[in-house]
Order: C-alpha cells, then structure tokens, then sequence
C-alpha cells in the first residue's frame, strides 16, 4: 500500500497569498495517477486535480498541481476566502487507492 | 448534473452488519465505476471499493473479507454491506463516482454518519 505524507499539517496565510501544499508518496505513483481535493466542514470532499496537474470541471485556474514520481504539489494562487479548508491528495495508480491526512488551510 | 445520496440506519450494533444504499440520480448507474469511501477523525479518508455496473468489484484489502458491494441497475442504485462490525467502523460513509478512465472520484454524496454501538 503506497502511504501519502502531507505537509505541512497546517498553513496559515492571509487571503491573496499564494498557498503551497506537499504530498508525498512512499514509492512512485504509477502514471502520476495523483488527485487533490477540498472539504469543508459538514461537506464531502471536492476533486480539484486529477492526473497531478489536470483540473476538474468547474476548477478556477489559480488552482494548479505539479510533480511526479513520488512529491507532488497543489499551488494556490492567490487565496479567496472561499479557499480556506482542508486539503487531501490521493493515490489511484496502485491499489488500494489511498490518500494523504490533509493540510489545514487557515485565515491567518 | 450527477447527483449522489446516501441512505441506511444510523446506528449498528457491534457484531452486526451495516447496509447502506447510494442512490444516482441525473445521470445513469451505467458506464461507472462507483465507490463506497469513509472518514473517521483518527484514520482520515479510506477507500472501501468500487463496484463496475457490470457488477465486478474490488475491495481494499484492509477490511479482510467484510465488505461486499453490489449495483442494481435497474434502480439506478449501488450498495454496501459491511460485516461484524465494530466501533472501529463508526465513520462517515460517503458513496461517490469514479471519474472516467481512472479511479479519483468527481461525484460524491453528502456522507452518512454511522454509529456502532455495543
């Protein structure tokens, strides 16, 4: 089973800065099959990429994903309020599909 | 737009088995892969398995033989039975739609909250 590790746990900035998050695999996810979502309190979680940079349907583009191999990264560009929650990246190249413990984004 | 429900008891009895039902609506069972995923405060978001509309199935290894997850077409709608379960079982259960040609998931439910209690 490929582990994730996130960092870091929490992220505190202030709206409009450019937030940096990091996933990190233990061994190479195949095909960088790596997806990253948001959740919010009471909420299921939402694809934001798919295939570590592609973004899903609806996405706004200052999300973007980066990486391969076994470190991947989410960048934000430009926080909105909206933005604020936390965020969990996932493994789908190797079963069973895992995913990381999540990078807390808060209002600083 | 897909839309995803989940709907099942809220509370089992330690031993027993928890069956939840996903219901799809605007959009058809057919075509998908559909994914049963939970989440606890201690273990975070773990996959469950996926059901094809074909009916073929994969399930994480970590539940040993518990889970058993089935599609009905005909009422657009996929299950999960999970078996001997303990309170190591109560999470939030979200069932949810894997994307075309990979195994992330586009479409989720708003999660069911299941207790086991003894």
């Amino acid at each position: 089973e490929i582990v994730l590790t996130q960092s870091p746990g929490i992220l505190s900035l202030s709206p409009g800065e450019r937030a940096t998050l990091s996933c990190r695999a233990s061994q190479s996810v195949s095909n960088s099959y790596l997806a990253w979502y948001q959740q919010k309190p009471g909420q299921a979680p939402r694809l934001l990429i798919y295939d570590a940079f592609s973004r899903a349907t609806g996405i706004p583009d200052r999300f973007s994903g980066s990486g391969f191999g076994t470190d991947f990264t989410l960048t934000i560009t430009g926080l909105e309020p909206e933005d604020f929650a936390v965020y969990y990246c996932q493994q789908y190249g190797n079963s069973p599909f895992t995913f990381g413990p999540g990078t807390k984004v808060d209002i600083k | 737009q897909v839309q995803l429900q989940e709907s099942g008891p809220g509370l089992v009895k330690a031993s027993e088995t928890l069956s939840l039902i996903c219901t799809v609506s605007g959009g058809f069972i057919s075509d998908y892969y559909w994914s049963w995923i939970r989440q606890t405060p201690g273990k975070g978001l773990e996959w469950i398995g996926y059901v094809y509309y074909t009916g073929s199935t994969y399930y994480n290894p970590s539940l040993k033989g518990r889970v058993t997850i089935s599609v009905d077409t005909s009422k657009n709608q996929f299950s999960l039975e999970l078996s001997s379960v303990t309170a190591a079982d109560t999470a939030v259960y979200f069932c949810a739609r894997d994307r075309p040609s990979s195994n992330c998931f586009d479409s989720w439910g708003q999660g069911t909250l299941v207790t086991v209690y003894s």
